[in-house]
This record gives structure tokens, C-alpha cells and sequence, in this order.
């Protein structure tokens, strides 16, 4: 069974502050993707990271595969409020098998 | 920005009835799909659909559930006859062929089984 664990589960920032979260598993994927999901509404993709090592930047959040594509994760620079939310990642892979595997999220609070 | 649409955004209903949740999914994606997220819980796969066909089902997905695209446009998620544990939200997401690039999700309908 695939798993993905993220880290913390919560946090709760001042603006301004720097945060890592993370995104671990034992499996390897063909691809992370990155969400973000506000209360009562759907997921949101922000970013896809797809060979290992990658690195993707999205204005103040960068994003990293690890080279073994087991793991990533989002640092965000400067946290304002409007980062506030639940960032989830899934994990893809090909093949027969199309349905993403997801973690819990990261809840983040950034209070101003 | 295409959007993928679901109606409705809230759905109460009483156990044993039957419910139809609707998405009308991004018109040039191949791929649909429905998840369902318990308060709480981690996002789950219930379905995939490809082709006019299930492509795969997870163990939630059993015979009170099917899947239906009855026209070119609308893609629908039929519970015969509802538990209170199918109380979730429910998201329908849709893909172009590639879907490892990332999904589009809806709003998601809300279903509360009393």
C-alpha cells in the first residue's frame, strides 16, 4: 500500500515568517502534485513536480522533488494571510493505476 | 480558466434514500474522476472513468455506487441507497490525457446523510 505522510500537521506562523512543509513516502511516484484546499472547497493545483531533484518556484513558495522521487517539499518565503489554508500533496503514478495517492495536508495559519 | 462544475453544493438526505451528484467536467479532458473526503479524513479515490468505461474502483466504490455519462457534457455519481457514513465531501476532477501533470478539481458537493 502506498502512503504519503506530511508534516507538520499543523502551523501557525506570524507574517512574514519562513516555513518548510513536507511530504515523505517509501514509494517511489512518477509525479508529486501539490494542492491547496480552502474549507468547503475543492483542491487547487499548484504545482507538479515530475523528475527528481526538480525544483519549481511559484512567486514565494518553491517546491522540491527529492532525487528518489519519494519525497518533496513547498517551502514558503515571507508567509502572508492569504497563504492560509490546507496544502495536500498526491502522489501519481502510470500505468493501469491512474487514482492519486494522498496525504493528510499540512493546515497552515499565517496570522497577521 | 476552465472550470469543472458540480451541482449540488449541498445535498441532505435520509438514510436508505438514493442521490445523484452531477459534475460537468472541462470539455476536452478524456479523464473523470470522483473522490470523496470524510471531515477530516484524507482525500480518497472512489473512481475513475475513461472511454464511456470504469477504468478502475477503489474497495469504497461497491455496487450502491455506479457512474453514468449520459450525455457529451455531464458525468454522474449515483449512491442507490445511502449510509450515514457516506456523509462527505464529494469531488468530481477531470483530466486531459496526461494526467500525471495534475488534476482539476470542483467545489465539491457536501452530502449529509440524517
Amino acid at each position: 500500500t502506498q502512503l504519503l505522510e506530511q508534516s507538520p500537521q499543523f502551523l501557525s506562523i506570524q507574517e512574514g515568517e519562513n516555513l518548510t512543509v513536507y511530504c515523505n513516502s517509501s514509494s517511489v511516484f512518477s509525479s508529486l502534485q501539490w494542492y491547496r484546499q480552502e474549507p468547503g472547497e475543492g483542491p487547487v493545483l499548484l504545482v507538479t513536480v515530475v523528475t527528481g531533484g526538480e525544483v519549481k518556484k511559484l512567486k514565494r513558495l518553491t517546491f522540491q522533488f527529492g532525487d528518489a522521487r519519494k519525497d518533496s517539499s513547498l517551502h514558503i518565503t515571507a508567509a502572508q494571510p492569504g497563504d492560509t489554508g490546507l496544502y495536500l500533496c498526491a502522489g501519481f503514478n502510470a500505468g493501469n493505476n491512474r487514482k492519486l495517492i494522498w496525504g493528510l495536508g499540512t493546515s497552515l495559519a499565517v496570522n497577521p | 480558466e476552465p472550470e469543472v462544475t458540480q451541482t449540488p453544493s449541498h445535498q441532505v438526505t435520509q438514510m436508505g434514500q438514493e442521490v445523484i451528484l452531477r459534475c460537468v467536467p472541462i470539455s476536452n479532458h478524456l479523464y473523470f474522476y470522483w473522490y470523496r473526503q470524510i471531515l477530516g479524513q484524507k482525500v480518497e479515490f472512489l473512481v475513475s472513468f475513461y472511454n464511456n468505461e470504469i477504468s478502475e474502483k477503489s474497495e469504497i466504490f461497491d455496487d450502491q455506487f455506479s457512474v453514468e455519462r449520459p450525455d457529451g457534457s455531464n458525468f454522474t455519481l449515483k449512491i442507490r441507497s445511502t449510509k450515514l457514513e457516506d456523509s462527505a465531501m464529494y469531488f468530481c476532477a477531470s483530466t486531459p490525457s496526461v494526467s500525471r501533470y495534475g488534476y482539476t478539481f470542483g467545489s465539491g458537493t457536501r452530502l449529509t446523510v440524517v
